[in-house]
């Protein structure tokens, strides 16, 4: 059965310091990759995704992830953590399989300390 | 319309109580998911509908557990006789079409239902 791992159910950073969530998938065929941010008291918002090409993904707000194939990982990171990164991150799998099935991480809660 | 929309927003109810949540998915999204998240759990799939269809229920706890779809849109979750476990967030989300792995989940800002 696929699977996603998420290291870490809380990652606190100081302010400007770097950020790194840390994800990997289990499955014999390669998915394609989400990360998702919930903010307080929000629903999910997409932050990138890896489909295929470029195995560095860019997204919103500074963050990017790179997808390792041969390390079955693809975690997000941040060069410089600012205040309002502080929010829980989620990373997702996609497969098809008749149709687009996702399974999620248990989510990392991020804590920017200024 | 521009995104997920879900209603209500928050909702407190009695042990016992039946509740509907409702979710208007993005238009000409043809697939739509509910996930629940309990406290400081991850998203716990529930079901999925591909139009008016929902080819996979597996994520339903327990029999108080319905949802439903209507005109390829707008779709119900009811949960009957609610208990206090019960208590989650209940999360929608659409996306474009079934079976392309690629495509976006777009998720609503989700119903809170406390059951006391």
């Amino acid at each position: 059965a696929q699977s996603v791992t998420q290291l870490g159910s809380h990652v606190s950073v100081s302010e400007g310091a770097l950020v790194l969530l840390r994800c990997n998938y289990s499955s014999s065929v390669p998915p394609y990759l989400f990360w998702y941010v919930q903010y307080p008291n929000q629903g999910l918002q997409l932050l990138l995704k890896y489909t295929t090409g470029a195995t560095l993904v860019k997204g919103i707000n500074g963050f990017e992830a790179e997808f390792k194939k041969s390390e079955t990982s693809f975690h997000l990171t941040k060069p410089s953590a600012h205040m309002s990164d502080a929010a829980e991150y989620f990373c997702a799998a996609s497969y098809s399989g008749g149709y687009q099935k996702v399974t999620f991480g248990t989510g990392t809660k991020l804590q920017v300390i200024p | 319309g521009a995104g997920v929309s879900q209603s209500p927003s928050n909702k407190v109810t009695e042990k016992g109580k039946d509740v509907e949540l409702r979710c208007d998915p993005i238009s000409g999204h043809t697939a739509l998911y509910w996930y629940r998240q309990s406290l400081g759990q991850g998203l716990e799939f529930l079901i999925y509908f591909q139009g008016n269809s929902a080819p996979d229920k597996s994520g339903l706890p327990s029999d108080r557990f319905s949802a439903e779809r209507t005109g390829g849109s707008v779709s119900t979750l009811t949960i009957q006789r609610t208990q206090q476990e019960d208590s989650a967030v209940y999360l929608c989300a659409s996306s474009l079409a079934s079976g392309q792995a690629r495509n976006t989940i777009y998720f609503g800002e989700g119903s809170w239902l406390t059951v006391v």
